[in-house]
């Protein structure tokens, strides 16, 4: 079936340094994006949103650019921080869903000092 | 905080055995959605409910079943219990009214041994 994807399983930044994750996908009627944030132990936290009529939106410290043309969905984390260390998700509207999401596997990032 | 509240927190049990997963959504949402989070298959949608019907489902096993009641808490189903079952499930709530972010509880954390 479609899914959503995601480029590296892994990323280490130093604080201080800009961080980009990459999410791929598949299902071109898909409308709408999210990007999440797990700690350790919690549940997934709503970082930023994007719906397929924009290309970028802004949060605080934080980018989603959407490519539809490639199916390319990315998030900059400005000045990184050690509180950002987390697993990050993007995930999609599900195409059979009374507005659920279909999630990717997860990067994780990893701020060093 | 996302307003979410699971319980419980752990559960320990044995195969065979049959768990029921409780989960009160934000004050003023109502839908809910069940996830199974598993080392190798991420965040897996199961089901969702709408102000008590069910909307949507996901890859749901049938040993599996949850509902919503009037006071729009949800309960989850896990019966005849398998080692494989062993995740952690997760809970969300939206308004249900369009693409919005989900709100996610902490979990509840399976273990089938």
């Amino acid at each position: 079936g479609e899914s959503v994807g995601l480029h590296l399983p892994t990323l280490s930044v130093q604080e201080g340094d800009n961080s980009i994750i990459n999410c791929a996908y598949s299902n071109s009627a898909s409308d709408y994006f999210i990007w999440y944030k797990q700690e350790s132990g919690k549940g997934p936290q709503f970082i930023i949103d994007i719906r397929s009529n924009m290309d970028k939106r802004q949060g605080q410290r934080v980018t989603v650019l959407l490519n539809k043309t490639v199916k390319h969905l990315s998030l900059q984390i400005a000045a990184t921080q050690p509180g950002d260390s987390a697993v990050y998700f993007c995930a999609e509207n599900w195409s059979n869903s009374g507005y659920a999401l279909n999630f990717g596997k997860g990067t994780s990032l990893l701020v060093t000092p | 905080d996302s307003g979410v509240t699971q319980t419980p927190k752990h559960l320990i049990t044995a195969t065979g055995q049959r768990v029921t997963l409780r989960c009160s959504p934000r004050s003023g949402d109502l839908s809910v959605y069940w996830y199974q989070q598993s080392l190798d298959q991420g965040l897996q949608f199961l089901i969702q409910y709408y102000n008590g019907e069910e909307r949507a489902k996901g890859n749901i096993l049938e040993r599996f079943s949850a509902q919503q009641f009037p006071d729009l808490h949800s309960e989850l189903n896990l019966s005849s219990l398998e080692l494989g079952d062993s995740a952690l499930y997760f809970c969300a709530s939206s308004d249900g009214q369009g693409n919005s972010p989900l709100h996610f509880g902490n979990g509840t954390r399976l273990t089938v041994t």
